[in-house]
């Protein structure tokens, strides 16, 4: 298995623009997770799925985030307006079972100008 | 407050020696408790798991050991590498079902491997 595959790696945008961060979980894993690394607050969760249904999204910042998981192989982050302070690496974590070990991707690097 | 605290924040050893990190929680009651290896630009990886009646986990070089009743646990590496350069992480999983996956990470150290 490929393992949990994110994209883009790296992302530079200007204050305002859209952000759309993608995740492909492994296979057969029915939990998905979003977090968010900073040097500042560590590994924060955003959001997670469970077979594709949201369960608990209280770690979104604020409305400006969003995320979707249109089928078991496809998740979304998205970020609209975008602003500096959303600068952070996102992380995307998959997991069989609720007390699996949780599989991450290589993240995603995200500057906001 | 559910928490999770580690220390030390960062260490400097040199190549062939052991060391040592530190976890300290406040979970309760807790499900498992994981240390993670995130080396730089790349994403957490599994090392150890622990459930609260185990006591020790090794994994090569890595060895874990639990103490539930003081709420402590420690990551021991032996014979340091360069390649143990990287940063080691905490995280408890709360028991129950509304524990669920609201994992409690610990802000990790960075451990850096001198030759």
């Amino acid at each position: 298995d490929a393992g949990v595959i994110q994209s883009p790696r790296h992302e530079v945008t200007e204050m305002g623009q859209e952000v759309t961060l993608r995740c492909k979980p492994i296979s057969g894993h029915d939990y998905l997770f979003w977090y968010r690394q900073t040097m500042m607050r560590g590994l924060e969760l955003l959001i997670y799925f469970n077979n594709n249904v949201p369960i608990d999204d209280s770690g979104m910042p604020e409305d400006r985030f969003s995320a979707k998981m249109p089928n078991a192989s496809f998740s979304t982050l998205k970020i609209q307006p975008s602003e500096p302070r959303d600068s952070a690496v996102y992380f995307c974590a998959s997991s069989f079972s609720w007390t699996g070990e949780l599989f991450f991707g290589e993240g995603s690097r995200l500057t906001v100008l | 407050k559910n928490q999770v605290e580690q220390s030390p924040q960062s260490l400097i050893i040199l190549e062939g020696k052991n060391c040592t990190l530190q976890c300290n929680y406040t979970v309760s009651p807790f499900s498992n408790l994981r240390w993670y290896k995130q080396d730089t630009g790349r994403g957490p990886v599994s090392l150890t798991i622990m459930t609260f009646s185990e006591n020790t986990k090794s994994n090569g070089r890595y060895t874990a050991t639990l103490d539930a009743d003081t709420k402590q646990s420690s990551l021991h590496i032996t014979a340091s590498q360069l390649s143990d350069s990287a940063s080691y992480i905490c995280v408890v999983s709360p028991a129950g079902n509304t524990g669920g996956f609201k994992t409690i990470f610990g802000a990790g150290t960075r451990l850096f491997v001198k030759a």
